[in-house]
């Protein structure tokens, strides 16, 4: 069965610090990977996914992830934190099988110090 | 386009009493998921609908949660009776017919239910 585990549950930033949100899987092949976001009272949204092909991959609002097989990680990067970013960050893995079935993290709330 | 629609926003019940949550998916989207995300926790899938069918509903405990869509687009989540451990945000998702690739999946906003 897959699983994912996010290590950290609390980040603290400033704002124009650069910002390194972990993700560690399981899955015994390569998986489907996606990072979503949620802010207070919103639904999820979806900030980039990994399928295949390059590993660095490109989301919306300025966040990338990089799919590293070795370390069985999808970590979220992103350069320069806006306050806007403040919110809950949850890595999640899909099934390559079909069923389009997702296992979520427990996530991580980041906070962002003006 | 709209996305996906959920109703009520916030409910507040007592234990033992029931309760019912809506769904309304993105228009030609064939299936439609149902999570429960407890606080400090992840989304946690209960049930997965294609069309009218059920996919999976193997984490739906099923002797007080039951779920329908019965013309294959809106969906009903209810709880009877509600415990204080139902206390969640409930979150409808729906996506493309899944077949063999993936199709990602939109959510709504959720509802937060609370149980006293």
């Amino acid at each position: 069965a897959q699983s994912v585990t996010q290590p950290d549950i609390h980040i603290t930033v400033s704002e124009g610090a650069s910002l390194e949100l972990r993700c560690n899987y399981s899955y015994g092949a390569t998986p489907y990977l996606f990072w979503y976001v949620q802010s207070p009272g919103q639904g999820l949204q979806l900030l980039l996914k990994y399928f295949s092909g390059d590993t660095l991959v490109q989301g919306i609002k300025g966040f990338e992830a990089e799919f590293k097989r070795s370390q069985s990680s999808f970590n979220l990067r992103k350069p320069s934190v806006h306050w806007s970013d403040a919110a809950e960050y949850f890595c999640a893995v899909g099934a390559t099988g079909g069923g389009n079935k997702l296992t979520f993290g427990t996530g991580t709330q980041l906070k962002v110090e003006l | 386009e709209a996305g996906v629609a959920q109703s009520p926003r916030y409910k507040i019940i007592e234990k033992r009493q029931s309760v019912a949550f809506w769904c309304n998916p993105i228009s030609g989207h064939a299936t439609l998921y149902w999570y429960q995300q407890i606080l400090g926790q992840g989304p946690k899938l209960l049930i997965q609908f294609q069309n009218n069918g059920v996919v999976d509903d193997s984490q739906l405990p099923k002797d007080r949660f039951s779920a329908e869509r019965l013309k294959g687009v809106d969906s009903t989540l209810k709880i009877q009776p509600a415990k204080l451990e139902d206390s969640a945000v409930y979150l409808c998702a729906s996506s493309l017919l899944s077949g063999g690739g993936y199709n990602e999946q939109f959510f709504g906003p959720g509802t937060r239910l609370t149980v006293l």
